[in-house]
């Protein structure tokens, strides 16, 4: 079975600075994708990032970048110039395939705050 | 563009009630669509799933059911809710026949048990 550890359960940045999450995961699978969700105070869950496993190339999204170490099973979200909207819930996630579905297990989450 | 509803979006029952929580999603052909539940400060745990019409896998088993009606419609369902079913209820959709590899949530349902 897959897991994912979210190992910050709380996390605080200065506005404008940098800050990264971090993540690792278990699984024997070798073809997967990873995500990033965000969840703000009112709850919805919103996509941030994703990186296929198969690409080496990290993926980056505006402000947000991911450093994915497949070998590792790692997977942090780094957000530059953070903004005040950026204050929410953090989830990395795993997809598995399932049959003509796909599953998304959750780790347990990051807290983030932006500070003024 | 693709739109997800749920309703309703609080909801208080007392202990042995039955429960009826509707996801509908707009702008999109055989979705698959999932149930998921968040318990307080944690992380989601996928509860169903559906890939078409009358097609519905349970990934945990519970005190719940979830059905499809509709391509565009998944409801989940209990006969007697209990206190442990309090959270907050997630339905997510992605593109059906294997082609989805996000997943874009409602805003969710939070049902209080008491």
């Amino acid at each position: 079975a897959q897991t994912v550890t979210q190992s910050q359960p709380e996390m605080s940045v200065q506005e404008a600075e940098t800050v990264t999450l971090s993540c690792t995961y278990d699984t024997s699978e070798s073809n997967y994708y990873l995500f990033w969700y965000k969840q703000p105070p009112s709850r919805q869950m919103i996509l941030v990032i994703r990186q296929e496993a198969y690409k080496q190339q990290n993926a980056t999204e505006n402000r947000f970048s991911v450093n994915f170490q497949k070998a590792a099973k790692s997977f942090s979200l780094k957000i530059s110039d953070s903004q005040l909207g950026d204050t929410a819930m953090y989830f990395c996630a795993f997809m598995k395939t399932l049959k003509n579905a796909r599953q998304l297990t959750f780790g347990s989450g990051t807290q983030l705050t932006v500070l003024p | 563009s693709q739109t997800i509803h749920q309703w309703p979006a609080t909801l208080v029952q007392p202990v042995g009630s039955p429960l009826s929580l509707e996801c509908t999603v707009e702008g999109t052909s055989n979705p698959n669509l999932y149930w998921y539940r968040q318990a307080a400060g944690r992380g989601l745990q996928l509860l169903f799933y559906s890939v078409g019409i009358g097609q519905i896998s349970s990934e945990v088993p519970q005190n719940l059911s979830a059905s499809r009606p509709q391509d565009r419609q998944f409801i989940l369902s209990s006969k007697k809710l209990l206190l442990s079913d309090s959270g907050f209820y997630l339905c997510a959709w992605s593109e059906g026949s294997g082609r989805g590899n996000e997943q874009y949530f409602g805003p969710g349902t939070r049902l209080t048990v008491t």
